[in-house]
């Protein structure tokens, strides 16, 4: 099973900020099966990035992906106070995996 | 729109069964794989299985294989989720969600959208 590790677990930046999440993979991953989703607080996760960097539909070109092999990245140009959630990446190789999150909180 | 409804809330006894439907509307309900995942409180998410609910072929990930049965009724556009010999640990909110690209191209286990989220209690 393919073990996904995010860092940092959580990230503190004001509106405004430019945001980097990483997942880093235990062995190597397709771009082709590389996910990022966003979850706030009481709802259902939101697809934000499939393929490693193709934006799902009407998701903001803030949001952009990017990586390859073991190491991927989810960056957010300029943090919108609805952007402060928690980011999981997920992965599907011989089998599917979420990585643990990383909560992106107001400063 | 496309939505994805899902049954209330459960609190069941440990060893006993819960069965959980997701309503589908707003596209063709066979056309696309339905997931089912799963976030226990506070805890990160952990994918279930899937149905192609035009044939109703199911592939279930090994940690809940003998304990869960994925179904669908297309006469309803709904899809269920049956876990058995529940225990303490399965205390989460269980979603439903459809996989991005149609059945006849290849799923792509990329779900969008989800459903609203189904808490189910273990607790005796």
């Amino acid at each position: 099973e393919i073990v996904l590790t995010q860092s940092p677990g959580t990230l503190s930046l004001s509106p405004g900020e430019r945001a980097t999440l990483s997942c880093r993979a235990s062995q190597s991953v397709s771009s082709s099966y590389l996910a990022w989703y966003q979850q706030k607080p009481g709802q259902a996760p939101r697809l934000l990035i499939y393929g490693a960097s193709s934006r799902a539909t009407g998701i903001p070109d803030r949001f952009s992906g990017s990586g390859s092999g073991t190491d991927f990245t989810l960056t957010i140009s300029r943090l919108e106070p609805e952007d402060f959630a928690v980011y999981y990446c997920q992965q599907y190789g011989s089998s599917l995996t979420f990585g643990q999150g990383t909560k992106l909180e107001i400063k | 729109q496309v939505q994805l409804v899902q049954s209330g809330a459960e609190v069941k006894k440990p060893g006993a069964s819960v069965k959980v439907s997701c309503k589908a509307s707003g596209y063709t309900f066979t056309g696309y794989y339905m997931h089912w995942v799963r976030q226990a409180p506070g805890q990160g998410l952990e994918w279930m299985g899937r149905i192609n609910p035009n044939s109703g072929g199911t592939n279930y990930a090994q940690k809940f294989q003998g304990r869960v049965t994925m179904t669908r009724d297309t006469s309803i556009s709904t899809a269920y989720m049956e876990l058995s010999r529940l225990r303490s640990d399965d205390t989460a909110v269980y979603y439903c969600a459809r996989d991005l690209g149609p059945v006849v191209v290849a799923a792509t286990f990329w779900f969008d959208p989800w459903g609203q989220g189904t808490l189910v209690t273990v607790s005796s």
